[in-house]
């Protein structure tokens, strides 16, 4: 079984540009969640889609946003990109295996802001 | 504010030293917590899932345990494989809204 698939996995972009960051979960999954990664701040979470609607959102700024398509392949976006928006942003696909919740990540897509 | 704590920031051991890293959590109605193993430049890979007070998993040389205020993953006999940063995570009834701690960064030397 394939595992979650993130695109790209490395961009460079500049300050006031805009970023679109794919991820496709593990076949059969409907659950997917998006955080960001920073060496300041962690891991914090951005938002969670499930069948097409967001159930959950961090604490982000609306530069921030994203979509579920009917496939379950999600999308996020960031606009107006700033400095502070480098770095490594990974989506995870939940599942139930033998009644505990597993969070599987995906590799992530590393964006640097110039 | 939910909140998950992860000590120490960071851990050096000789291959075959045990030891023990804390995740100490305040997260309201908590429904479980999480252990993953992050390698850099990867995403971090499920190691456990923890639900209830006196919970054991293990894998391998790692052992995780739950009490209500803190968990924690012993690490035996390490292998200088183990070096990674450990990360646990809090998460709630509802939905994937994990909080995380800030990590422990594991070395261990040969």
């Amino acid at each position: 079984k394939a595992g979650v698939t993130q695109t790209p996995r490395y961009l460079i972009k500049t300050r006031g540009q805009q970023v679109t960051l794919s991820c496709s979960p593990i076949s059969g999954h409907r659950s997917v969640s998006w955080y960001q990664q920073t060496p300041g701040q962690g891991l914090q979470f951005l938002f969670e889609y499930f069948s097409e609607t967001q159930r959950n959102k961090g604490n982000f700024p609306g530069r921030f946003s994203g979509r579920q398509f009917s496939n379950s392949r999600s999308e996020m976006n960031v606009s107006t990109l700033e400095l502070g928006d480098s770095a490594l942003y990974l989506c995870a696909s939940r599942t139930t295996v033998a009644g505990a919740n597993v969070l599987t990540f995906g590799a992530g897509s590393r964006l640097t802001v110039l | 504010e939910d909140q998950v704590t992860q000590s120490p920031e960071a851990l050096r051991l000789q291959e075959g030293e045990s030891s023990s890293l804390n995740c100490s959590y305040t997260v309201s109605g908590l429904r479980g917590l999480f252990w993953y193993r992050q390698d850099p430049g990867k995403g971090p890979e499920f190691l456990f899932t923890l639900y209830s007070a006196g919970e054991e998993k293990e894998k391998e040389r790692l052992k995780a345990t739950l009490t209500k205020k803190e968990s924690f993953l012993h690490i035996t006999a390490p292998k200088p494989e183990d070096s990674a940063t450990y990360l646990c995570a809090g998460f709630k009834a509802a939905g994937n809204k994990l909080t995380f701690g800030g990590g422990t960064r594991v070395l261990v030397k040969p």
